[in-house]
C-alpha cells in the first residue's frame, strides 16, 4: 500500500459525458501528478500540482482539467469524454524530488 | 525531449533462470533513472532508482541494475526468477531540475512471463 488513495476504482460512462477522478496524497506529500496509461499510448504525464498550483503540464487534453484543493487532494475532470478516452488513470504523489509513490489507479470505461 | 526505450515487449523466463531487461534513454544530461513494477489490476511500485553515485544499484525483491552513461542504459537484473515476479515492468526516467522537476517518462513496458 502505497498511502496513495483514489476513487473510484472503476467507472463507467457514456460518451460525451463529464467525470471527476479523486486523489488523496500520502500524508505530507506536497506533490500530486496525473497520468493516463492506454493500451495505444502506453503511460503519460498529464500534469503535476504543487501544493495547490500548477506546476506542469505534459500531454492533457483541453477537455481535461484538474486541481489541487487546500486540503492537498487532487480532483482530475475529463469532459466530453469519448471512446477513447477508456483508459487507466493513476495519481502519484511526491515529498520532494523525483520520487514518486502511485495510487491503485481508476480504470474509466466510455461506452 | 527526454524518450525512454524498452525494446522487448514481452520477455519469457523459466522460474530460477536470470532475467534482463532492456532500458535506454536519451536525455541531455544525467537523469534520475527508476524501475516500477505493475502486477495485474495493481498500481506501480518502485523496484529502484538511481539518482546518482554508485552506477550498480539495489532494489527490491531481488533486483538490481546498473547505469552506464555512455550506453545510455538502465538495464534490471535479477539472478534468479520467481513466478511472482511475473508482472509489467517499466522503465522510467525523471527530470532533475526546471519547470518539470519530478515529471517521469515511462518506456512501454517489458511484460514478463514466468514458467516453471
Amino acid at each position: 500500500d502505497s498511502g496513495v488513495t483514489q476513487t473510484p476504482k472503476h467507472l463507467i460512462t457514456a460518451t460525451g459525458q463529464r467525470v471527476t477522478l479523486r486523489c488523496s496524497p500520502r500524508s505530507g506529500d506536497l506533490s500530486v501528478y496525473w497520468y493516463q496509461q492506454s493500451l495505444d499510448q502506453g503511460l503519460q504525464f498529464l500534469i503535476q500540482y504543487y501544493n495547490g498550483e500548477e506546476r506542469a503540464k505534459g500531454n492533457i487534453l483541453e477537455r481535461f482539467s484538474a486541481q489541487q484543493f487546500p486540503d492537498l487532494h487532487s480532483e482530475l475532470n475529463l469532459s466530453s469524454l469519448e471512446l477513447g478516452d477508456s483508459a487507466l488513470y493513476f495519481c502519484a504523489s511526491s515529498p520532494g524530488g523525483s520520487r514518486q509513490f502511485f495510487g491503485p489507479g481508476t480504470r474509466l470505461t466510455v461506452l | 525531449a527526454q524518450s525512454v526505450t524498452q525494446p522487448d515487449i514481452h520477455i519469457t523466463v523459466s522460474e530460477g533462470a536470470s532475467l534482463e531487461l532492456r532500458c535506454n534513454y536519451s536525455y541531455g544530461a544525467t537523469p534520475y533513472l527508476f524501475w516500477y513494477v505493475q502486477s495485474p489490476g495493481q498500481g506501480l511500485q518502485l523496484l529502484l532508482k538511481y539518482f546518482s553515485g554508485d552506477t550498480l544499484v539495489q532494489g527490491i525483491k531481488g533486483f538490481e541494475a546498473e547505469f552506464k552513461r555512455s550506453q545510455s542504459s538502465f538495464n534490471l537484473r535479477k539472478p534468479s526468477v520467481h513466478w511472482s515476479d511475473a508482472a509489467e515492468y517499466f522503465c522510467a526516467v525523471g527530470l532533475a531540475g526546471g519547470t518539470s522537476y519530478g515529471k517521469l517518462t515511462f518506456g512501454q513496458g517489458t511484460i514478463l512471463t514466468v514458467h516453471p
